[in-house]
């Protein structure tokens, strides 16, 4: 039984392109969140939604949205996709307090070309 | 100022030996966890150990203990007994943040070390 899954693993599209990717977890975790980690293996927060509500909101290109139907999903729409979106996408959820940090899906490499 | 730093972009250990990552953290929430997380080069992260900043002793997890020092704010992961399967990249992870009605809380990640073991 996967605890966090995302589809697709990997996703090659054209710029300008639309896409979603999709993540649930199974571990009935309060919060959830994405997460962009870049070709130098940097990782930064993009969203976080805590019970459906969007919580953290970085600083991130409005053609990127989250939407949470339920509390066990959260999925990213990205619009108009250009070269500088490419890189892995990290959906993780936890317990709103946790002591184990997060739990992680295996990532989604995204490459625009 | 960055929250995480991690000043090793990589490191070398001998199979068997023992290897220290560093961390150093910054934050002025008095209430904060620390983590290190694994990812191998599969790509996936996994969580290793965690610190509190009110726990009164250094955390351990099998091979992986964290030398939590706050007054000098630093979380270094230290693994023993080094394995082949250790090698990967290693990121030291801070959460800070209160819980309000809404709940938040956010984790920030450095910018990794990546570990080779050496047969």
């Amino acid at each position: 039984d996967t605890a966090v899954s995302q589809t697709p693993k990997y996703l090659v599209t054209q710029m300008g392109n639309d896409k979603s990717i999709k993540c649930e977890q199974n571990l009935g975790h309060d919060t959830m969140y994405w997460y962009k980690q870049d070709s130098k293996k940097f990782l930064k927060i993009m969203f976080s939604y805590n019970n459906k509500e969007l919580i953290i909101n970085e600083t991130v290109p409005n053609r990127f949205s989250p939407k949470s139907p339920d509390k066990a999903h959260l999925n990213l729409h990205i619009n108009s996709l250009e070269l500088g979106d490419s890189a892995v996408y990290f959906c993780a959820s936890s317990q709103v307090v946790t002591d184990y940090g997060y739990t992680f899906g295996s990532g989604t490499r995204l490459t625009v070309v | 100022a960055q929250k995480i730093t991690q000043t090793q972009p990589g490191m070398f250990v001998q199979e068997k030996e023992a290897v220290t990552l560093d961390c150093t953290y910054d934050t002025s929430d008095p209430s904060y966890g620390l983590f290190w997380y694994k990812q191998p080069s599969s790509g996936e992260m996994i969580f290793l150990i965690y610190q509190g900043s009110y726990d009164q002793q250094n955390a351990t997890e099998g091979r992986y203990s964290l030398n939590f020092q706050k007054a000098r704010k630093s979380a270094n992961l230290v693994i023993s007994a080094s394995q082949l399967g250790d090698s990967a990249m290693y990121f030291c992870a801070m959460r800070e943040g209160i819980w309000n009605s809404g709940g938040y809380q956010k984790v920030t990640f450095g910018i990794g070390t990546k570990l080779q073991v050496i047969p």
